[in-house]
């Protein structure tokens, strides 16, 4: 799978949207963009993914860039629930391949009054 | 209701003894995964399972051993081998190993003394 780099942390004002950037600049053409987040000691939870078109969920908003090198997380309105890591993951798309869904460190989304 | 269960949630255990962390899913999925998380670090993958009787080394395997005999369960044994055991375990399943979202439990915070 390929590698993802994102900043490792973040501010956001409540009520401001959160853009929260991923860098996956040797995924493959089979790779799917994942994000999840985790909220403090608690498993991680799937927010959404995408493989070239931009997707919109009830969460959140991903935009992919045409090149597909990048990708942004966008909440459209934080809240303080939304203090979290998120963390970018790419993986592939492909039936008859195990694929190991790797986590890097992620972003420290931090929603502040 | 359908979810992933890890048990149990707090785990004390003498050094130099094996111990099994639980994780059972009810969701029919035939993918699953084991995770190990260290203070403010990201998640390292230490098994995976694409199907019943069949699981592959992740990134940090050495130390841990698995099994996946029924398609429900994917029991984690730490065995005294493992340098380091203290640490926050996630279990994850998957429809298929391949481009679905992962579903987490709750985790295991292992202690061992």
């Amino acid at each position: 799978d390929a590698k993802t780099t994102q900043p490792p942390s973040m501010d956001c004002a409540e009520g401001r949207a959160a853009n929260l950037p991923c860098n996956h600049s040797t995924i493959s053409g089979n790779e799917y963009v994942y994000w999840y987040r985790q909220i403090h000691s608690q498993g991680p939870q799937y927010i959404i993914h995408g493989l070239k078109n931009n997707e919109t969920n009830e969460m959140a908003s991903l935009i992919i860039t045409e090149d597909r090198k990048s990708s942004t997380l966008i909440l459209p309105h934080a809240t303080l629930r939304d203090t979290a890591v998120y963390y970018c993951i790419v993986r592939v798309a492909y039936t008859g391949t195990a694929s190991k869904l790797t986590f890097g460190t992620g972003t420290r989304l931090q929603v502040t009054l | 209701d359908g979810g992933i269960t890890q048990s149990p949630k707090y785990l004390f255990r003498k050094e130099g003894q094996n111990v099994t962390l639980s994780c059972e899913q009810n969701l029919n999925h035939d993918a699953m995964y084991w995770y190990r998380q260290d203070p403010g670090q990201g998640l390292r993958l230490i098994y995976y399972s694409q199907i019943v009787n069949d699981f592959q080394k992740g990134d940090i395997a050495e130390g841990y051993s698995v099994s996946r005999e029924k398609k429900e369960s994917f029991p984690l044994t730490v065995t005294s081998a493992q340098k380091n055991p203290t640490a926050f375990y996630l279990c994850a399943s998957s429809i298929d190993a391949v481009n679905t979202e992962a579903f987490f439990g709750q985790g295991t915070r292992l202690t061992v003394v």
